[in-house]
């Protein structure tokens, strides 16, 4: 069954500590996404990686990091720098980049 | 800003009735434009996609027009269904498939079908 699953589908965690979210695809797809959407706005890009031990950085990068050490995982690493991690967290995935992203079912992050 | 960008934030139709959402962009460099939809709580789904070589593609129930002489796309949707309530976003790559590895996606209408 191919498809992009990201885990877990929330997540809680206290002000000040680092949390790392899961993204894996198994579509043999280059390219793969971050993405930060917050209530009501549109997807704001994190990071991006268009092939295995390279990315990079979105339009909101700070107080994120990612790495890409196998084609099918992309975890991205919340760390206690982003001044406000509270947010719904969507990982995608393209065959190429610049091409249809296919998107996993995301993980609401609570930072409390 | 955004080069993407919804002339409605919000739209209501009646169920069974046809809808249309409107997008604008304004780099006429872009070449290739993707529908998503998402309900609530859940990651986007490809609708639909369109090239600048085509002005429309019809999919099953939805039809993508693509005008670039005035730099618009719209999404119809035909005989909406109460499942068709989401928020619909436009999506665009500036260069096209091959040449900018990134997709600028609008702001996204909130679409409700009212039985």
């Amino acid at each position: 069954d191919g498809g992009i699953t990201q885990s877990p589908k929330y997540l809680f965690r206290k002000e000040g500590q680092n949390v790392t979210l899961s993204c894996e695809q198994n579509l043999n797809h280059d390219a793969m996404y971050w993405y930060r959407q917050d209530p009501g706005q549109g997807l704001r890009l994190i990071y991006y990686s268009q092939i295995v031990n390279d990315f990079q950085k979105g339009d909101i990068a700070e107080g994120y990091s990612v790495s890409r050490e196998k084609k099918e995982s992309f975890p991205l690493t919340v760390t206690s720098a982003q001044k406000n991690p509270t947010a719904f967290y969507l990982c995608a995935s393209s065959p190429w980049a610049g091409g249809e992203q296919y998107f996993g079912p995301g993980t609401r992050l609570t930072v409390t | 800003g955004e080069s993407v960008g919804l002339h409605l934030p919000t739209l209501s139709v009646q169920e069974g009735d046809n809808s249309i959402i409107n997008c604008a962009y304004s780099n006429s460099a872009s070449d290739y434009f993707i529908w998503y939809k998402q309900e609530s709580g859940k990651g986007p789904q490809f609708i639909i996609d369109i090239r600048s070589n085509m002005d429309k593609r019809q999919g099953q129930r939805v039809t993508v027009l693509l005008n670039k002489t005035v730099k618009h796309l719209s999404l119809q949707i035909a005989a909406t269904q109460p499942g068709d309530s989401a928020v619909y976003f436009c999506a665009e790559n500036p260069k096209g498939n091959f040449g900018n590895e990134k997709l600028t996606f609008g702001t996204g209408t909130r679409l409700t079908i009212i039985p």
